[in-house]
């Protein structure tokens, strides 16, 4: 079965420091993983995904994430902090094998950039 | 493009009432979607559809329905409202179900059941 699992509930960082969202995934087969970015009172928003081609994925806003089949991982990482970067971000598998598209999501990070 | 758009954006139910959540969405996307978000939990799949007049049952289907008459409409049924339905719900829409798709999102409908 399928599982994802963010490491943090709630991480803070000071702005202008660098951000580091934990993500581990389990699935039996290479999946696709997507990170979203939900801002108070939004809706989803699609940062970026990994669909078998570089494990280095750059995204929207400065962030990226690499995929690390050995370690099951997909961080999600920012060099520098935005005030605006302050939401809540899911880390999200899309099984290879995935009939109708279910995604599979995380519990959520929450993230805080303090001035 | 509106991309995906959602009515009513609030509601409050009292316990035992009924309504309907309507999801729009002007991609020509075959692949819908409903899920719930309650706090600490994610999001959760209700129901979804695969195309114009099919659905399925998702994650946590027990209470609600949904109907997909028009392949750019996706509606969510409650019949008769719980407090364990007050909730944020999102409707999701994708062109493909590979898993290579994203999916875009509504910008939610907040419910309270009291």
């Amino acid at each position: 079965a399928q599982s994802v699992t963010q490491l943090d509930s709630h991480v803070s960082v000071s702005e202008g420091t660098p951000v580091l969202l934990r993500c581990n995934y389990s699935s039996s087969y290479s999946p696709s993983l997507f990170w979203y970015v939900q801002h108070p009172n939004k809706g989803l928003q699609l940062l970026l995904k990994y669909t078998s081609a570089a494990t280095l994925v750059k995204g929207i806003n400065g962030f990226e994430a690499e995929f690390k089949k050995s370690e099951t991982s997909f961080h999600l990482t920012k060099p520098s902090a935005h005030m605006s970067d302050a939401a809540e971000y899911f880390c999200v598998v899309s099984p290879i094998y995935n009939q109708g598209g279910k995604l599979i999501f995380g519990q959520g990070t929450e993230l805080s950039v303090k001035p | 493009n509106a991309g995906v758009t959602q009515t009513p954006k609030f509601r409050v139910l009292k316990t035992g009432q009924s309504m309907t959540l309507l999801c729009a969405q002007d991609m020509n996307h075959e692949y819908m979607y409903w899920y719930r978000q309650d706090p600490g939990m994610g999001l959760r799949l209700i129901h979804y559809s695969v195309g114009e007049g099919t659905t399925a049952k998702g994650e946590v289907p027990d209470g609600y329905n949904v109907s997909r008459l028009k392949k750019q409409n996706f509606l969510l049924g409650l019949e008769s409202a719980a407090p364990s339905q007050t909730s944020v719900y999102f409707c999701a829409s994708s062109y493909s179900d590979t898993s290579a798709y994203e999916q875009y999102f509504g910008p939610g409908t907040r419910l309270t059941v009291t």
